[in-house]
């Protein structure tokens, strides 16, 4: 089943300890990106990526980090997380054969205490 | 700068009516736009999207969705609304000249139809 798998699910964790939040996708897309859910802000992109090695910033990468060895994978680090960074995170992956329709997982649920 | 307006953070109709969502946007360039839905507790799933052609665009349980340029407009329309059809929408967008990967979403509008 073609698709876009984010683990873990849910994650409670403490100021300043280091997380990896991974996704991954099977239907070999070249586009792979990063959101943040917040009430009332709808989805902010963090980062992206166009292709093995290839990563940029959207509009909040602020306190993360991304990183694209292989096209499959993407994986997210917040390095020192911060309350501020409680959120819904969704990794989602495209190809230009799609026009841009990208596909998304099934989020991660993020609580920073 | 690329961004999206979704005016209105919700909207109520009664099962049967026909029901739309607004979204108005900005590019530098030539849109590709898009609607996707957020069921409770769900990830996003894809409805339409428009890339040229046709300004109506029909899409996934019934949607569909005209492009209006001049008015830089891609608002969501359904004829007949149905209580399963109570979500959360976005719109996003994507300048054709810039790299497929960058979307700008809206901030999203609930809608909720009553029976």
């Amino acid at each position: 089943e073609a698709q876009v798998t984010q683990n873990p699910r849910y994650l409670i964790t403490v100021t300043g300890k280091k997380l990896t939040v991974t996704c991954s996708q099977n239907m070999n897309h070249e586009y792979m990106s990063w959101y943040r859910q917040d009430p009332g802000l709808g989805l902010r992109q963090i980062y992206y990526s166009m292709n093995v090695e290839v990563t940029d910033k959207g509009d909040v990468p602020e306190g993360y980090k991304v990183s694209r060895k292989e096209k499959r994978n993407f994986p997210l680090i917040l390095e020192s997380p911060s309350p501020n960074q409680t959120s819904l995170y969704f990794c989602a992956s495209s190809f230009e054969g799609t026009g841009g329709t990208q596909y998304f997982g099934p989020g991660t649920r993020l609580t920073v205490l | 700068a690329q961004s999206v307006a979704q005016p209105e953070d919700q909207v109520n109709v009664a099962e049967g009516n026909p029901l739309t969502v607004k979204c108005t946007y900005s590019v530098s360039g030539n849109p590709y736009l898009f609607w996707y839905v957020q069921y409770p507790n769900r990830g996003l799933q894809f409805l339409l999207k428009y890339i040229t052609g046709d300004n109506l665009v029909k899409g996934s349980y019934g949607f569909e969705a005209e492009f209006n340029k001049s008015q830089t407009s891609f608002h969501l329309k359904k004829p007949s609304a149905l209580v399963s059809d109570s979500a959360l929408y976005f719109c996003a967008v994507t300048d054709r000249g810039s790299t497929l990967g960058r979307l700008y979403f809206g901030r999203g509008t609930q809608l909720t139809v009553w029976p």
